[in-house]
């Protein structure tokens, strides 16, 4: 049993749409975070939440904590072709160090 | 400043061989971070560091695979008698301390024929 599932798996639109990606658990976490890997690279952390209810813009992507500290999604939008990239959530489940647990993943194509 | 890399970048080996991987953290940093992933997956914990000690093997899969860190800075992950199923990229991260933002470095891509 995968501990964050991330949905949907894959996700293939055209420049300018707007999209939601979601992350889910049944545990509550103490931070969760959004990284972006692109092929060949490693992830590349773009947010950390840590309040429940916390809801944190970085440009076109907003990143919302869900109340209950279990769950999270990351909207995009009018994407471009620079966002495609596999979108990953992580999670820390001990505060006294920072082990990740991560999703599997979104892959996200933006096609112009 | 720099930041974390990883050497080789590609590795291909036969099965039952025994590999190296290397890992050069940011400077300063002081835990280090070694994760494994699959095709298709996201990355799965292995090992942390926190200076020369492993705080945390609690994700290294077997006793084929171990990690050394002997000067609290670079770090080797070590494959023994490789298999096929430990074909994956694997990822090192470094952040200044205990629980600060982790960096990733790029990955070596293990393949095992």
């Amino acid at each position: 049993t995968q501990l964050l599932e991330q949905s949907p798996q894959f996700l293939s639109i055209q420049e300018g749409e707007n999209l939601t990606v979601y992350c889910n658990s049944s545990s509550v976490f103490s931070s969760l975070q959004w990284y972006r890997q692109e092929p060949g690279e490693g992830p590349v952390l773009l947010v950390t939440v840590v309040t429940g209810g916390e809801v944190k813009k970085l440009k076109r992507l907003t990143f919302q904590f869900g109340d209950a500290r279990k769950d999270s999604s990351l909207h995009i939008t009018a994407a471009q072709p620079g966002d495609t990239g596999l979108y990953l959530c992580a999670a820390t489940m001990n505060s006294g160090y920072s082990t990740l647990t991560f999703g599997k993943g979104t892959m996200l194509l933006v096609s112009p | 400043g720099a930041g974390v890399s990883q050497t080789p970048s590609n590795k291909v080996t036969e099965k039952g061989k025994y590999v190296e991987l290397r890992c050069d953290p940011i400077s300063g940093h002081t835990a280090l971070y070694w994760y494994r992933q699959s095709l298709g997956q996201g990355p799965e914990f292995l090992i942390y560091f926190q200076g020369t000690g492993a705080a945390d093997d609690s994700g290294l899969p077997n006793d084929r695979f171990f990690a050394v860190r002997p000067e609290g800075s670079v770090s080797t992950l070590k494959i023994q008698r490789t298999e096929r199923g430990d074909s994956a990229v694997y990822l090192c991260a470094s952040s200044v301390d205990r629980t600060g933002t982790q960096y990733f470095g790029p990955g070596t891509r293990l393949l095992v024929l």
